[in-house]
């Protein structure tokens, strides 16, 4: 499958705690994004990367949560300090630059803070 | 205001009906419209992108209102595998992205 792939599709943690998933793009695709959906409403835009440069940030995205893509290939989010508010999915896409809006997701991690 | 409205719905239609949704953005200088399909706990998958001159694929048929500032999309001939939830999204020329909350679909036998 050289899809976009996600890991973990499920998390459960408690309040407080860290965690991190991770986000592997089609291998040819240099931008990668990162999205929240709630039940109900379509996906939020969190960031994205073009290779491993960050370019944008969304302000919903606040100092707990980081993303990184360190080589360019697969990404990183990390929530820190996790709040029941956290509870979504968050969705990856990757694209290619020159065709940037033709987004391919993967199938989502699926958070539940208790 | 959101960027991207959408009727929530559900729509609930018989097969072989014919349902239109709309969808309006507020930010003028947007650039490129797609449709997302979504099925219940899965991913957002592009249906297709939405041209100036509007365009149709198979029994899908997609069209853009810059003056009005809205696109819609017309579903001829439903079918149950139609049921979904269809996703609105904008792209303004700066490269940011807004998805609408999108509108559900049920086709019934």
């Amino acid at each position: 499958d050289t899809g976009v792939s996600q890991d973990p599709r499920h998390k459960i943690t408690k309040r407080g705690q860290n965690v991190t998933f991770r986000c592997d793009p089609i291998s040819e695709h240099n931008r990668l994004y990162w999205y929240r959906q709630t039940l109900g409403q379509g996906p939020e835009f969190l960031t994205y990367f073009q290779n491993e440069a960050q370019l944008e940030k969304s302000r919903l995205l606040s100092d707990r949560f980081s993303a990184e893509r360190p080589k360019g290939s697969f990404s990183t989010l990390e929530i820190q300090r996790t709040e029941q508010g956290d509870s979504a999915m968050y969705l990856c896409a990757s694209s290619y630059t020159n065709s940037q809006e033709t987004q391919y997701f993967g199938p989502g991690t699926r958070l539940l803070v208790l | 205001r959101k960027e991207v409205e959408q009727d929530p719905g559900p729509f609930n239609v018989p097969e072989g009906a014919t349902v239109a949704f709309n969808c309006t953005y507020s930010n003028s200088a947007s650039q490129s419209f797609f449709w997302y399909r979504q099925d219940c706990r899965k991913e957002p998958k592009l249906l297709m992108s939405v041209y100036s001159s509007g365009n149709e694929d198979g029994r899908f048929t997609a069209q853009l209102n810059r003056a009005s500032q809205y696109i819609s999309l017309l579903i001829r001939d439903s079918k149950l595998s139609d049921s979904a939830t269809y996703l609105c999204v904008v792209w303004d020329s700066g490269g940011s992205v807004s998805f609408g909350a999108g509108t559900r679909l049920t086709v019934k036998p």
